[in-house]
């Protein structure tokens, strides 16, 4: 596709239910990072994952968080035992690793913990 | 540990007159800066960047100005357009591991 993609667009879930949030990067972006966005507040950095290096999980908020790139391309992210302070916009972004022109994000998937 | 500040949160300004959403940081280790631009249920869009080579970028109408011995960058909009309306993020990272910190995001209104 021409973009990054993200799926599904929104998620309502049960607190305590576990989700899988996807993301679909643009093709030959080496750099994915997951953000998200809670109500009125900016954008919290997540994960970053950077070719075959080990990813940066220094945002992630808890072990109830993890996230996996498979073959450098598609990632899920996934929230186990979820919260209601869980409740989000979560984005991804992908770019190239020369490290300029920034990510391009996708459309987010909003998240909501009931 | 807010790495990137925005510290405005929203901005009002007139049709036609300069935008100008300041932002600052703390990791002098940051060597490019970038700004987006997000509307409501969609995700941020790319604006336009500066790495720390240069003190301004210049876009059409959007400008960039770093100031980095007052760790200040400024975007500035001018002549402000209804279609501005927007929040706007500031951002950060080294180009070396391409890591970007945003910071919290002003909300424009472009007032008619």
């Amino acid at each position: 596709g021409a973009g990054v993609s993200q799926s599904p667009s929104n998620k309502v879930t049960e607190k305590g239910k576990d989700v899988e949030l996807r993301c679909d990067p643009i093709s030959g972006h080496t750099a994915l990072y997951w953000y998200r966005q809670s109500l009125g507040q900016g954008l919290e950095f997540l994960i970053y994952f950077q070719g075959n290096s080990a990813p940066d999980k220094s945002g992630l908020p808890s072990d109830r968080f993890s996230a996996e790139r498979t073959g450098g391309s598609v990632s899920t992210l996934t929230i186990q035992r979820t919260q209601q302070e869980d409740s989000a916009v979560y984005l991804c972004a992908s770019s190239k690793k020369e490290g300029t022109g920034g990510g391009l994000f996708g459309p987010g998937t909003r998240l909501t913990v009931t | 540990d807010q790495q990137v500040k925005q510290n405005s949160p929203s901005l009002s300004v007139q049709e036609g007159r300069i935008s100008i959403l300041n932002c600052d940081y703390t990791n002098s280790m940051f060597d490019y800066f970038l700004w987006y631009k997000k509307y409501p249920a969609e995700g941020p869009t790319f604006l336009i960047s500066i790495s720390s080579i240069k003190d301004k970028n210049e876009d059409g109408r959007f400008t960039v100005f770093l100031n980095k011995s007052a760790k200040h960058l400024s975007l500035h909009i001018v002549p402000s357009q209804p279609g501005d309306s927007a929040v706007y993020f500031c951002a950060a990272s080294q180009i070396r591991d391409d890591k970007i910190i945003f910071g919290k995001g002003t909300r424009l209104h472009i007032l008619p």
